[in-house]
């Protein structure tokens, strides 16, 4: 158990639709990452929270965006699905800004239909 | 454009036998490079890190060999057990920050008893 908790586990929904993944970083982490596996590649880095502010942006879509909360918690927000965003979503967590051991959840399965 | 690129999907070594895990990069300024484990329905699990400075480094069962001028990384795992059975990340950052890993698509490792 790495300490990062993902809820849900797994999500089906319809294309158009908007939904919300959560991430509970490990205690005491403030750095939040958010990656997106599609199949048979590699995790392709979103964006990063670093104590409440966006701190690094990577491949994210205009139509995702994220959120860090005072309690460190994490939202990412997914809208206007398309088939192609069907992915597993992982959240990881680490103490500081730069935290190259980064330890991530159980993933989010993502499933657009 | 694959930066870092695992060209072996699968692997299937003996128990007790050395398992050598290989990964290539294009990007001649990646500084740093992990490799990840990852069971099914779990998160990605740091294993062993090598900063460019370097060109080895070794934990217990498992030594990564770093050859810049190949732009190579391997790792080994000495003796495989049946239990290192995952499939394993590489992955690489220009900077000591999980905001910037680049990771290849993986290798499923089986280790045979």
């Amino acid at each position: 158990d790495s300490g990062v908790t993902q809820t849900p586990k797994h999500l089906i929904t319809a294309t158009g639709q908007r939904v919300t993944l959560r991430c509970s970083p490990r205690s005491g982490d403030l750095s939040v990452y958010w990656y997106q596996q599609s199949l048979d590649q590699g995790l392709q880095f979103l964006i990063q929270y670093y104590n409440g502010e966006e701190r690094a942006k990577g491949n994210i879509l205009e139509r995702f965006s994220a959120q860090q909360f005072p309690d460190l918690h994490s939202e990412l927000n997914l809208s206007s699905l398309e088939l192609g965003d069907s992915a597993l979503y992982f959240c990881a967590s680490s103490v500081r800004d730069e935290g190259i051991e980064a330890f991530f959840g159980q993933g989010t399965r993502l499933t657009v239909v | 454009d694959q930066q870092v690129k695992q060209n072996s999907p699968s692997l299937s070594v003996q128990e007790g036998r050395i398992s050598i895990l290989n990964c290539d990069y294009t990007n001649s300024m990646f500084d740093y490079f992990l490799w990840y484990k990852k069971y099914p329905a779990e998160g990605p699990t740091f294993l062993i890190s090598i900063s460019s400075i370097k060109d080895k480094n070794e934990d217990g069962r498992f030594t990564v060999f770093l050859n810049k001028s190949a732009k190579h990384l391997s790792l080994h795992i000495v003796p495989s057990q049946p239990g290192d059975s995952a499939v394993y990340f590489c992955a690489a950052s220009e900077i000591q920050g999980a905001q910037k890993l680049v990771f290849g698509q993986g290798t499923r490792l089986t280790i045979n008893p």
